[in-house]
């Protein structure tokens, strides 16, 4: 089976640092990607890991262990405005050849002043 | 350049009617991914579109179908509707085959309420 686990919430201060873990299980694997999501929006994609390391985008980081199928996105300087929920999503490739997204069932991060 | 657009944004069914979803990927974008979305849980795979054939499909019944025109654009059907299929479905789009899904376009999303 497949499956991604994530902590349901997490709260910080503006201005702090936050980690938002990620552990799967999937029966192929083809990288992890983080989307944003607010309230009532769609999701957005923010960093994706293919290879293990730190991927830094601005504010945001991402980082992926391959061995230990394990994620975390950092989130630095933390603003009002990154109050959402973040979603690790893993490419999966099924025998077909072709490759879709599962989805973990998102972390909501609640920033408060 | 228009995003992903997709159409109604709110609908109310009954449990047993039909319902079509529409969605118009972004500009430059050949592949339409579609996902339901429950409330508090994470998107889920329901099936892609590539050359106007469906490509992968996940674990969803067979009431669940779609179609790609020669547009790109998409559609997604469900049929014999039922309470659980209460969700906001999401339209996804990206360029190619298996190099696409590094990232995908998100529409707003179309909110279906089943009585």
């Amino acid at each position: 089976g497949q499956s991604l686990e994530q902590p349901s919430e997490v709260t910080a201060v503006e201005g702090a640092i936050v980690q938002i873990n990620c552990t799967y299980q999937t029966s192929g694997f083809y990288g992890l990607s983080w989307y944003q999501q607010h309230d009532g929006g769609a999701p957005t994609f923010l960093s994706y890991n293919a290879l293990d390391g730190l991927e830094e985008t601005g504010r945001f980081s991402s980082f992926l262990s391959r061995s230990d199928s394990y994620g975390y996105l950092l989130l630095q300087e933390l603003q009002m405005k990154d109050s959402a929920s973040y979603f690790c999503a893993v490419r999966d490739q099924e025998n077909t050849g072709f490759q879709k997204l599962v989805f973990g069932t998102g972390t909501r991060l609640l920033v408060s002043p | 350049d228009a995003g992903v657009t997709q159409s109604p944004t709110h609908l109310i069914k009954t449990r047993g009617q039909q319902v079509t979803l529409r969605c118009s990927p972004k500009s430059g974008h050949d592949t339409v991914s579609w996902y339901q979305q429950a409330l508090g849980q994470g998107p889920q795979f329901i099936f892609q579109y590539y050359e106007e054939e469906e490509r992968q499909r996940g674990n969803f019944p067979d009431r669940f179908s779609g179609h790609q025109f020669p547009n790109y654009s998409s559609e997604l059907n469900v049929n014999a509707l039922l309470l659980g299929d209460s969700a906001l479905y999401l339209c996804a789009s990206s360029t190619g085959l298996a190099g696409s899904l590094n990232e995908q376009f998100f529409g707003p999303g179309t909110r279906l309420t089943v009585l």
